[in-house]
């Protein structure tokens, strides 16, 4: 079973562009997961989709946004970047539902530079 | 007050030491307390966890969880260079599928 795909793996912005990210979740996940790891913050948690629909935001400006396909694949977006966006954005996807633990299923990130 | 805190590290030992990797969190909501290990430009994996209070046992790692006091720790026995990485505490769920983690410790297992 094929795991969780992000891309681009790397990229490098300059202040005021903006960024699309992209994640494929593990076949028959729903749920998928974004967050931002940071060595100061660790890991923050951005939004979680199921079928399309945002159930969780954190405490990140509008400037992050995200969205969430038919066939469970997702997307964020940063808009006008700043030099403290720069970090490692993670996706995860999982299978939430009766019985299960929630256990993420982490894709190896992408990392974005903002010079 | 941070939903999660974690023992900062870093954490270098020498190979066969026990380690003891701890974090508290503070909602006592909490059922599901994970653990995810990380090596360097990895994503993180699920190590183990544990449900509501407890022991749980997995070869040389031990995961416990004393919900009276919101305290989370992962013990290591007979560390092993292989174990170095970074290691993330991820108490929940919280609204549905939210996982709190911790900021992680890195630890480093010197052979």
């Amino acid at each position: 079973k094929a795991g969780v795909t992000q891309t681009p793996r790397y990229l490098i912005k300059t202040r005021g562009q903006q960024v699309t990210l992209s994640c494929s979740p593990i076949s028959g996940h729903r749920s998928v997961s974004w967050y931002q790891q940071t060595p100061g913050q660790g890991l923050q948690f951005l939004f979680e989709y199921f079928s399309e629909t945002q159930r969780n935001k954190g405490n990140f400006p509008g400037r992050f946004s995200g969205r969430q396909f038919s066939n469970s694949r997702s997307e964020m977006n940063v808009s006008t970047l700043e030099l403290g966006d720069s970090a490692l954005y993670l996706c995860a996807s999982s299978s939430p539902g009766q019985g299960s633990t929630g256990e993420l299923f982490f894709g190896e990130g992408s990392r974005l530079t903002v010079l | 007050q941070k939903e999660v805190e974690q023992d900062p590290g870093p954490l270098s030992v020498p190979e066969g030491a026990i380690v003891s990797l701890n974090c508290t969190y503070s909602n006592s909501a909490f059922q599901y307390f994970m653990w995810y290990r990380q090596y360097s430009r990895k994503g993180p994996e699920l190590l183990m966890y544990t449900y509501s209070s407890g022991n749980k046992e997995d070869g040389r790692f031990t995961a416990q969880v004393d919900k009276s006091s919101k305290y989370i720790s992962l013990f290591i026995r007979d560390s092993q260079p292989s174990d170095s990485a970074t290691y993330l505490c991820a108490p929940g769920p919280h609204n549905f599928n939210k996982f709190y983690f911790g900021s992680g410790t890195k630890l480093n297992v010197k052979p």
